[in-house]
């Protein structure tokens, strides 16, 4: 059972652009979201987190925003360079659970120059 | 952030023999280590949670007398893939949870991986 979805396997986008990169979870009870990048034959390095006690953290070019009544977050990433090439997953865990991350499948990520 | 290491970042074996895989975190203790794997465009999977000093927990699916966890010190986990057949090949992923108090959200900081090829 997915509990967390990234419908979108790729998305390819123009450099400078915005990219939005799309996740949506069923269980309710999560209330702390990630988000990771990963290059191919590498491990995921943590990119940004948003609480469920807010509906939008922003670091830099990279902003999450969380929309709780739908179960759904997004990250933005302005303007997009062709470095954020990477396959993008978001992630959501449920705290006092001893932190299992629940991870989607996972969005790649094409910045054409 | 954290380092946490991966050993061996690739291996090719024949079939029937075992693996093992060494994560450890270099510049902190891990009370928690995961281990996930990913198959070819697909999420990444956990397969089990280690805590140091007690078994580890599997999740529903994962045989855990083929893929035998053993979290000895705050800083080593391994994972050992026993009697590894080709449907084993896989990425496989660690992760590690430093010391936190209970209820308080402590980061996952990610090994390197490591590219299993059975034969």
């Amino acid at each position: 059972d997915q509990q967390v979805k990234q419908n979108s396997p790729s998305l390819s986008v123009q450099e400078g652009r915005i990219s939005i990169l799309n996740c949506d979870y069923t269980n309710s009870m999560f209330d702390y979201f990630l988000w990771y990048k990963k290059y191919p034959a590498e491990g995921p390095t943590f990119l940004i987190s948003i609480s469920s006690i807010k509906d939008k953290n922003e670091d830099g070019r990279f902003t999450v925003f969380l929309n709780k009544s739908a179960k759904h977050l997004s990250l933005h990433i302005v303007p997009s360079q062709p470095g954020d090439s990477a396959v993008y997953f978001c992630a959501a865990t449920k705290r006092n659970t001893g932190n299992q991350f629940y991870f989607g499948t996972g969005t790649s990520l094409t910045v054409i120059p | 952030g954290a380092v946490v290491s991966q050993h061996p970042s690739w291996v090719i074996c024949k079939s029937g023999t075992s693996v093992k895989i060494e994560c450890r975190s270099l510049d902190f203790q891990a009370t928690t280590m995961f281990w996930y794997r990913q198959f070819p465009k697909q999420s990444l999977m956990l397969m089990a949670t280690s805590n140091e000093g007690s078994k580890a927990t599997y999740e529903q699916g994962v045989e855990k007398d083929k893929f035998l966890i053993n979290h000895a010190s705050l800083t080593l986990s391994t994972l050992t893939v026993t009697s590894a057949h080709p449907e084993d090949s896989s990425f496989y992923i660690c992760s590690a949870r430093g010391l936190a108090d209970p209820g308080v959200y402590n980061e996952q900081f990610f090994g390197p991986g490591t590219r299993l090829t059975v034969l």
